[in-house]
């Protein structure tokens, strides 16, 4: 079945300590991205990555690293969370944005 | 910058009522448009796209939107609403030329039995 898998679904961390949220496609996707979903805010960018070894930033990037060293994995790695990192988090992948995105279950991240 | 504006975060219909929620976009050329929905607890699953082959798109669920370039407009609509259709709907846009999505806030559609 062609998905996008993120891993774990839900994560209570403490702030300051290193965590890591992972994503794989099993589609072969050149384009993959992290979006943080808040109330009324909408899904917003952190970064994005078109293909192996090549990654940017989105609308929101600060807190958030990423790495692109296997086409299929796209992990999303906060170094020190904080508080204001609480969110829901998606992944997604794609051929091409022109012709959308699947998204993956998303991962409820709580940083006390 | 690229945004696209969805009018209303709540919307609520009774069952077998046109559904019709809102989108209009900012771009002087036309883009790429999503429509996508999010159920409770689930990721987002992509409606319909309009990509300027046809300015009416269809989508799954019965769903459908039209392009209106004069109007900055992609609005989406169902004929009959469900009870199933009770979700969180986004708006999407890709500008030409650029590798991301931009989404707007969202809006909640309840569906009153």
């Amino acid at each position: 079945e062609a998905q996008v898998t993120q891993n774990p679904r839900y994560l209570i961390t403490v702030t300051g300590k290193k965590l890591t949220v992972t994503c794989s496609q099993n589609m072969n996707h050149e384009y993959m991205s992290w979006y943080r979903q808040d109330p009324g805010l909408g899904l917003r960018q952190i970064y994005y990555s078109m293909n192996v070894e090549v990654t940017d930033k989105g609308d929101v990037p600060e807190g958030y690293k990423v790495s692109r060293k296997e086409k299929r994995n796209f992990p999303l790695i906060l170094e020190s969370p904080s508080p204001n990192q609480t969110s829901l988090y998606f992944c997604a992948s794609g051929t091409g944005t022109n012709y959308g995105y699947t998204f993956g279950s998303g991962t409820r991240l709580t940083v006390v | 910058a690229q945004s696209v504006t969805q009018l209303g975060s709540h919307v609520s219909v009774s069952e077998g009522a046109l559904v019709l929620l809102r989108c209009n976009y900012s771009s002087s050329v036309p883009p790429y448009l999503f429509w996508y929905v999010q159920y409770p607890n689930q990721g987002l699953q992509l409606l319909l796209k309009y990509t300027s082959a046809a300015t009416l798109v269809k989508g799954i669920n019965g769903f459908e939107a039209e392009f209106k370039k004069s109007e900055t407009s992609f609005h989406l609509t169902k004929p009959s609403a469900h009870m199933s259709d009770a979700a969180e709907y986004f708006c999407a846009v890709n500008p030409s030329g650029r590798r991301a999505l931009t989404f707007g806030s969202g809006t909640r559609l309840q569906v009153q039995p």
